[in-house]
């Protein structure tokens, strides 16, 4: 139980464009879901923390208006990479947390490459 | 704020070889302490964790002691094998998995046969 998937797995862009990336828990209903970005060989940075039907909280430095996020239904949450520049190419990751159902940590999706051209 | 500082690697071993990551922290109140790896080309998937002081959590022949004194989790395992060849991270939350962790930079294990 408690799988999270992550859709496309990897995504190549062109700069100027924009890239949706979709977080799903298959099987349970996360409350709360995060977004990560992972450079090459480095730790992973938190991006933002979204809550089911509310705004995201970002964190200091990641350009909220870039970086879009919705978490429309307790099962899904996506991540807009607008205007994508080559600098945005990297590793995001998301994971998902529900509260009030024994579940009591976060489950990573597995990733999805990001390379802008 | 929150913080932890991670062993830094890469780190390469022989089979069988004992290991030993060493993981401290910086937090406010009492956090659950977590270790995670990435196998090449996969997500994080969660190792062991403790969510209290002098807990020990085990997972796959890892280990790993929750030290309150020392502000330490350092993962250990007594006898590695090639497919422990990851990256392992440890990290620190508040006890709720709805609260953001906070990750060390990795550690990179290479397991040589």
């Amino acid at each position: 139980g408690a799988v999270v998937s992550q859709h496309p797995s990897w995504v190549i862009c062109k700069s100027g464009t924009s890239v949706k990336i979709e977080c799903r828990s298959l099987d349970f209903q996360a409350t709360t879901m995060f977004w990560y970005r992972q450079f090459p060989k480095q730790s992973l940075m938190l991006m933002a923390t979204s809550n089911e039907g509310s705004k995201a909280t970002y964190e200091q430095g990641v350009e909220k208006d870039k970086f879009l996020i919705n978490h429309a239904s307790l099962t899904l949450s996506t991540l807009t990479v607008t205007s994508a520049h080559p600098e945005d190419s990297s590793f995001y990751i998301c994971s998902a947390a529900a509260s009030g159902t024994g579940l009591t940590e976060q489950y990573f999706g597995p990733g999805t490459r990001l390379t802008v051209t | 704020g929150n913080s932890v500082t991670q062993m830094e690697g890469p780190v390469t071993l022989s089979e069988e070889a004992f290991l030993t990551i060493n993981c401290t922290y910086t937090a406010t109140g009492y956090p659950s302490l977590f270790w995670y790896v990435q196998y090449p080309g996969e997500g994080l998937q969660l190792l062991l964790k403790a969510t209290k002081a002098d807990d020990k959590g085990s997972n796959k022949g890892f280990e790993a002691t929750y030290r309150k004194e020392t502000t330490s989790f350092h993962l250990e395992k007594g006898s590695v094998q090639v497919s422990d060849s990851a990256v392992y991270f440890c990290a620190l939350s508040g006890l709720s998995g709805n609260e953001k962790l906070t990750f060390g930079t990795g550690t990179r294990l290479t397991i040589i046969p």
